[in-house]
Parts: structure tokens; C-alpha cells; sequence
């Protein structure tokens, strides 16, 4: 059958522009979560980390989200900048039963687009 | 500055050949993970180890692929015979805990032919 690669969101945004990336989890039970970001030819590099007894966490132009009602993470980045083009993942700490050991579990991630 | 180094950085390979990919994690972290990706699959975790011992390895196809740890700064991944949909960048990370923050090496691009 024909194979096609993941399509991943993009968001575009203008430079200055606040952007705000989102994510859904699955386990309501999971109570870790990690936002990477990854340009291109490169690894993924840690952002922001946020546990689940938080709501909300910022950093340096960068704030995460945390709605365990919806199990729905979002990141916010603040006044964009070109350099901020990437494609960001969300990774969750999962413990897979049949293993027993702790392990994050990555989205497939969005790019994000900043136009200068 | 302590980073992951990983080499090759490319490789180009024939179908039927061997492949080994190194890995050296940051030192002091006593967890590495390698991953696998590609277009199709996303980020991939084919296997981990926590001090040196694989813990899951179910990831990767048994038939060819094999991860082992011979010291605490080295890790190899070996693709044995190698096949052209095993073309990705491969990934080494290390981290301090399971399922905590991982630190990505720069990767390794193999393609096979």
C-alpha cells in the first residue's frame, strides 16, 4: 500500500508574535512532562519541564501549561524570535507494565515558523 | 560544557553491510537510550540501559540490531546486516534517571543503500 510520512502541525507565526504549542497526553496517571525542541540537524533539546502538582511553570520567554481535567499540555513563547524555528516535542514519563521502568514516551511534535 | 557525542555524524552504507554506531553519554549519567528517526515513524526509543545493563530492548528488531554498554562511556548500537529501511538518524541520549530529562547526542545519519 502507499506509505506517507507524519504529518506534522505547523504553526506559523510572525516574528514578535506570542506561540502557543499544544500536545494531549494519555495517561492521566503520568506525572512528568518535558517540551523539546529540535532544528533542524540536530537533537532534541530540553526546554521546559513541568511535574503534575504544577499548573503552570516559566522560564526564560517560554511557560508551560498543565490541564490534567483534559490531559492537555500546551508551550507559550513569548515574542518569537526566527531562531525559534524548530519542531517542538512534548515527552510524557510513562511506566510501560510489562517492564516495570520508567520511561519518557515522545509526541510527534509541530513545527513552528517564524517569518522575520 | 558536557555533552553527548555520538559517531559517525553520517554514514553511508550497502545493503548487507555492518553498521555500528558509538555513543559516549555525559559523564556521570547512568541512564542511556537509543532512538530511531525517520519521516515515517517519528522519534523511535529502541532500547535503554541503566548502569550498563539493558533494561528494554523491545524496540528494535531482534534479527539485526543489538545494543550493548561495554563501559560507562560507551555504547554501541550494531545493525548487522544492515537493509535500506533501516535509513535514519539514529539518536543516543543519557540522563541522570529513568524518566526524567534526557540530553540528545547530535545523531547519526545512516542511509543504506
Amino acid at each position: 500500500g502507499e506509505s506517507v510520512g507524519l504529518h506534522l502541525p505547523t504553526l506559523s507565526v510572525q516574528e514578535g508574535d506570542n506561540s502557543i504549542i499544544n500536545c494531549a497526553y494519555s495517561n492521566s496517571a503520568s506525572d512528568y512532562f518535558i517540551w523539546y525542541k529540535q532544528e533542524s540537524g540536530k537533537g532534541p533539546q530540553f526546554i521546559i519541564d513541568i511535574r503534575s502538582n504544577m499548573d503552570k511553570r516559566q522560564g526564560q520567554r517560554v511557560t508551560v501549561l498543565l490541564n490534567k481535567t483534559v490531559k492537555h499540555l500546551s508551550l507559550q513563547i513569548a515574542a518569537t524570535q526566527p531562531g525559534d524555528s524548530a519542531v517542538y516535542f512534548c515527552a510524557e514519563k510513562k511506566t510501560p507494565a510489562n517492564t516495570g521502568f520508567q520511561k519518557l514516551v515522545f509526541g510527534t511534535g509541530t513545527r513552528l515558523l517564524v517569518s522575520p | 560544557d558536557a555533552r553527548v557525542t555520538q559517531t559517525p555524524r553520517d554514514k553511508v552504507t550497502e545493503m548487507g553491510q555492518e553498521v555500528t554506531m558509538r555513543c559516549q553519554p555525559i559523564l556521570g549519567h547512568n541512564t542511556v537510550f537509543w532512538y530511531r528517526q525517520t519521516m515515517m515513524q517519528g522519534l523511535e526509543l529502541l532500547a535503554y540501559f541503566r548502569n550498563r545493563a539493558p533494561l528494554d530492548d523491545s524496540g528494535m528488531p531482534k534479527d539485526r540490531f543489538s545494543a550493548e554498554m561495554p563501559d560507562a562511556t560507551l555504547a554501541t548500537l550494531k545493525i548487522q546486516p544492515s537493509e535500506p529501511r533501516d535509513s535514519a538518524v539514529y539518536f543516543c541520549a543519557s540522563g541522570l534517571v529513568l524518566g526524567g530529562e534526557q540530553f540528545f547526542g547530535p545523531g547519526t545519519r545512516l542511509t543504506v543503500l
